[in-house]
């Protein structure tokens, strides 16, 4: 268990760059999920698949965002003419899906975006 | 619909002295209820989950959480702080069998020496 990993660690961008950040889960999870921790606050759900397929999109996500995860592995988070707005941490978490109860998720490190 | 609401932003305590960080929640749905800590710079970590088969549960590190439905909470313990508890302690409320995790606003907790 090699834990899941995020890169890159530290994004600096200029207003109305994109961005892209990727996110390796650990190998025999089948979820994955993407959540955004802003300064003081707790982390809040973007987006969620279950293998290849994304099964929900948050309203925070707007059309500026784009996930993918090709083949159920790794994903892909990313943001289109990036906003000061969307300077955050970028956390990718992955669980593996249990028959009854709620499978723990394992996060990343993080990605730390700053939009200037 | 669930929420978590976690009562103290910010805990100072004196090492090897206890540590009690309060959170109370609602749900709709019996609720799966976690633990997580975060270090500064790093991802987030369980400490501990509650998903019905006991009340009282135990996690890493000394922790441990009581679960109390009549007073719908959740409160995280250690007998005794170590100077590498001082991190961000966020509650977490699930509904059973769901994906989407509702964290609290967290509780920094600082050792002092």
């Amino acid at each position: 268990d090699t834990g899941v990993s995020q890169n890159p660690r530290h994004k600096i961008t200029k207003r109305g760059q994109n961005v892209t950040f990727r996110c390796d889960p650990i190998s025999e999870h089948n979820r994955l999920y993407w959540y955004r921790q802003t300064l003081g606050q707790g982390p809040e759900f973007l987006t969620y698949f279950q293998n290849e397929a994304q099964l929900e999109k948050s309203r925070l996500l707007s059309d500026r965002f784009s996930a993918e995860r090709p083949k159920g592995s790794f994903s892909t988070l990313e943001i289109q003419r990036t906003e000061q707005g969307d300077s955050a941490m970028y956390l990718c978490a992955s669980s593996e899906r249990q028959v009854f109860g709620n499978s723990p998720l394992h996060f990343g490190n993080g990605t730390r975006l700053t939009v200037t | 619909a669930q929420s978590v609401t976690q009562l103290d932003s910010h805990v100072s305590v004196s090492e090897g002295t206890p540590v009690l960080l309060r959170c109370n929640y609602s749900s709709s749905y019996s609720p799966s209820l976690f633990w997580y800590v975060q270090h500064p710079n790093k991802g987030l970590q369980l400490l501990l989950k509650y998903t019905s088969a006991a009340t009282l549960v135990k996690g890493i590190n000394g922790f441990e959480a009581e679960f109390k439905k009549s007073e719908t909470s959740f409160h995280l313990t250690k007998p005794s702080a170590h100077m590498s508890d001082a991190a961000e302690y966020f509650c977490v409320v699930s509904p059973v069998d769901d994906y989407k995790l509702s964290f609290g606003a967290g509780t920094t907790v600082t050792v002092r020496a």
